[in-house]
């Protein structure tokens, strides 16, 4: 089975801190996502990689920065954590000729205090 | 732009009973269609979907949908439901026949399946 790999299940972050959140995948998936996930508001998109090195924006960008320097790993970065970043961060990877099904990691629960 | 509506944010339903998950999408283009499941602690997993063909889909634990183009509606059915089914339910859509393989998640739908 494909594996999605979050490095953390819960964080705990201070307002302004560089927070990083870790992914991993051992698919071989050429795309790879995150999400946010917030009560009453499903799944929103913050940014996407098709490639390594590659990045598109999503939904919600603002605030987020990525970097995918392999295959496997995607990061995703927040500057300068606010509160308003608390939220269930969700990673997925998906193969670019595997019929579109996404494969999710478990999630890392961050509280910005 | 796509976008996904999931009319109902909670739906409570007795053991045995029939249940329908309503999920409308808006694209001026033709769309792949998706449906997840997250059980209590657990991540999503994929319920079933529909990229061509028969509109009617059937997916895993007895759950199916049926794609309507006209009406721009994906609803998920299940004839009988188990406790085990209580669950939150996301109704997905991405463009087809396009580059873009990131999905749009509906707003997501709470299924609490009662004895």
């Amino acid at each position: 089975d494909v594996k999605v790999t979050q490095s953390s299940r819960y964080l705990v972050k201070r307002t302004g801190e560089k927070v990083f959140l870790e992914c991993v995948q051992d698919m071989d998936h050429e795309n790879m996502f995150w999400y946010r996930q917030d009560p009453g508001l499903g799944l929103r998109l913050i940014y996407f990689s098709y490639d390594v090195k590659m990045k598109e924006k999503g939904d919600i960008p603002e605030g987020y920065s990525v970097s995918r320097e392999k295959k496997e790993r995607f990061s995703l970065i927040l500057e300068s954590a606010s509160t308003n970043q608390t939220s269930m961060y969700l990673c997925a990877s998906s193969s670019r000729t595997g019929n579109e099904k996404l494969f999710f990691g478990s999630g890392t629960q961050l509280s910005v205090l | 732009a796509q976008s996904v509506t999931q009319l109902d944010s909670q739906v409570p339903v007795f053991e045995e009973a029939p249940v329908e998950l309503r999920c409308n999408y808006s694209s001026s283009v033709s769309v792949y269609l998706f449906w997840y499941v997250q059980y209590p602690n657990q991540g999503l997993q994929l319920l079933l979907k529909y990229l061509s063909g028969s509109t009617l889909v059937k997916g895993i634990n007895g759950f199916e949908a049926e794609f309507n183009k006209s009406q721009t509606s994906f609803h998920l059915r299940k004839p009988s439901v188990h406790i085990s089914d209580t669950a939150e339910y996301f109704c997905a859509v991405s463009y087809a026949n396009t580059g873009r393989r990131a999905l749009t998640f509906g707003s997501g739908t709470r299924l609490q399946v009662q004895p």
